[in-house]
């Protein structure tokens, strides 16, 4: 299986300021076509998931564009450029290469 | 819009089957570009992934459930199903199901669509 490790486990963040945060995966989720196929995921208290950046660096339909998704092969990098209320939550990553499909452990933002 | 709705016991005993449903509703199951989900979340944990099954009923699922899980799809109802045999404490999560739907343009699939997830307790 694909290890999917995540750092750092929370963050607190001032609002207005940005944020950042890493995941690892112990395989390069590189493809063929040139796509990371790696996904990233809000959870929201409360609420369900919901899908923010596909294949690495996609914002997802109606994502603010404050959200931004870097990095390819086993590195990569969720960003919020001005971190606002409404983003706290547990941010995973999600490795979409192959089954068994695997998560990382989170990042749990706080304000 | 798609919605997806589990439904099933939030209390089952140790050894027992857990059995949920996810209704899926505003859209069909049996279109050919998604596949249907179910992740859990057990209490003050991460997502986990469990399995997963086609319209047609090719199912894939998490090899540490190997032979204790049965999923299946009934395109007529607009559902589908998850079976997990001789359950322990350690099965204690919130299920979610949830519509892998295909990117056609990236050929990748993605998590669109989430119900709002069940909690399902393990104890006597």
């Amino acid at each position: 299986d694909v290890v999917m490790t995540q750092t750092p486990l929370s963050l607190t963040v001032a609002p207005g300021e940005p944020a950042s945060m890493s995941c690892r995966s112990s395989q390069s989720l590189l493809h063929g076509s040139g796509n990371n196929y790696l996904d990233w995921y809000l959870h929201k208290p409360g609420q369900s998931p919901q899908l923010l950046i596909h294949l690495g660096s996609n914002r997802a339909s109606g994502v603010p564009d404050r959200f931004s998704g870097s990095g390819s092969g086993t590195n990569f990098t969720l960003q919020i450029s001005r971190v606002e209320a409404e983003d706290v939550g547990s941010y995973y990553c999600m490795q979409a290469l192959e089954t068994p499909l695997t998560f990382g452990g989170g990042t749990k933002v706080a304000i | 819009h798609l919605q997806l709705q589990e439904s099933g016991p939030g209390l089952v005993k140790p050894s027992e089957t857990l059995s949920l449903t996810c209704t899926v509703s505003g859209g069909s199951m049996s279109s050919g570009d998604s596949y249907w989900d179910w992740i859990r979340q057990p209490p003050g944990k991460g997502l986990e992934w469990v399995g997963s099954t086609s319209y047609s009923g090719i199912t894939f699922h998490s090899p540490s459930l190997d032979s204790r899980i049965t999923m299946s799809v009934d395109t007529s109802k607009n559902h589908f199903s998850l079976r997990l045999t001789s359950v322990t404490a350690a099965d204690t999560a919130a299920y979610y199901c949830a519509r892998r739907l295909l990117d056609s343009q990236q050929l990748a699939y993605f998590f669109d669509s989430w119900g709002q997830g069940i909690l399902v307790t393990v104890s006597s």
